[in-house]
């Protein structure tokens, strides 16, 4: 099973500052990792998949990159809305992983 | 648009059972996979299984293998998780999700999330 690893745990930040949050697999995913969104008491919601293609509705601040074990998640400018969970995901073999989260909470 | 819609979740005691079902519109059911992930209290997203659009093939985390059972009505645009044999750490909101194929690789097709339900709440206690 690959393990993965989100860091940090907790990132604390401005409205209106950029965010970099990473995401490591214990072996090579190629592209095959995607970015979720998750708000309490909400439906998770798909933002990146094939680590770096953006999925229908979500807006430019969010890019994804990186391949093989390391992987980035960039949200430039946050907005109000953006304060929430995100979870990376690889889909490479069975069974998918996912890491533990990292929360992007108001500074 | 793309609904989900889980229903079935409770509060059932060590070694229950329950069925839980997802109800899907607003799109060809029968031509996406199909997958559950569950996410404990206060714990991150855990993947439970996932169901090719035909129904032929089926996939489980080590976790669930053997206790958990993952079918599809393809007719009633519906998805179903029979879970038995539950522990208290079953207990989560479950997650009906909307899969989309990223291609064959490996000998196998895999799939990322594209569309989530809300949830269905699953406690197991005494």
């Amino acid at each position: 099973e690959i393990v993965m690893t989100q860091s940090p745990a907790t990132l604390s930040v401005s409205p209106g500052e950029g965010a970099t949050l990473s995401c490591r697999a214990s072996q090579s995913v190629n592209s095959n990792l995607a970015w979720y969104q998750h708000k309490p008491g909400q439906a998770p919601r798909l933002l990146i998949y094939g680590a770096s293609t953006r999925a229908t509705g979500i807006p430019a601040r969010f890019s994804g990159s990186g391949s093989g074990t390391e992987f980035t998640l960039t949200i430039s400018s946050l907005q109000s809305e953006d304060f929430a969970l995100y979870y990376c995901q690889h889909y490479n073999n069975w069974p998918q992983t996912f890491g533990q989260g990292t929360k992007v909470e108001i500074k | 648009e793309v609904q989900l819609v889980e229903s079935g979740g409770g509060l059932v005691q060590p070694g229950g059972s329950l069925r839980l079902s997802c109800a899907a519109s607003g799109f060809t059911f029968s031509s996406y996979a199909m997958s559950w992930v569950r996410q404990a209290p206060g714990k991150g997203l855990e993947w439970v299984s996932t169901i090719s659009g035909s129904g032929g093939s089926t996939y489980y985390a080590d976790s669930v293998k053997g206790r958990f059972t993952l079918s599809r009505d393809n007719s009633k645009n519906t998805l179903y998780l029979q879970v038995n044999s539950l522990r208290a750490e079953d207990t989560a909101i479950y997650y009906c999700a909307k899969c989309y194929s990223s291609g064959w690789y490996s000998g196998d097709y895999y799939y990322y999330m594209d569309v989530w339900g809300k949830g269905t709440t699953v406690t197991v206690s005494s």
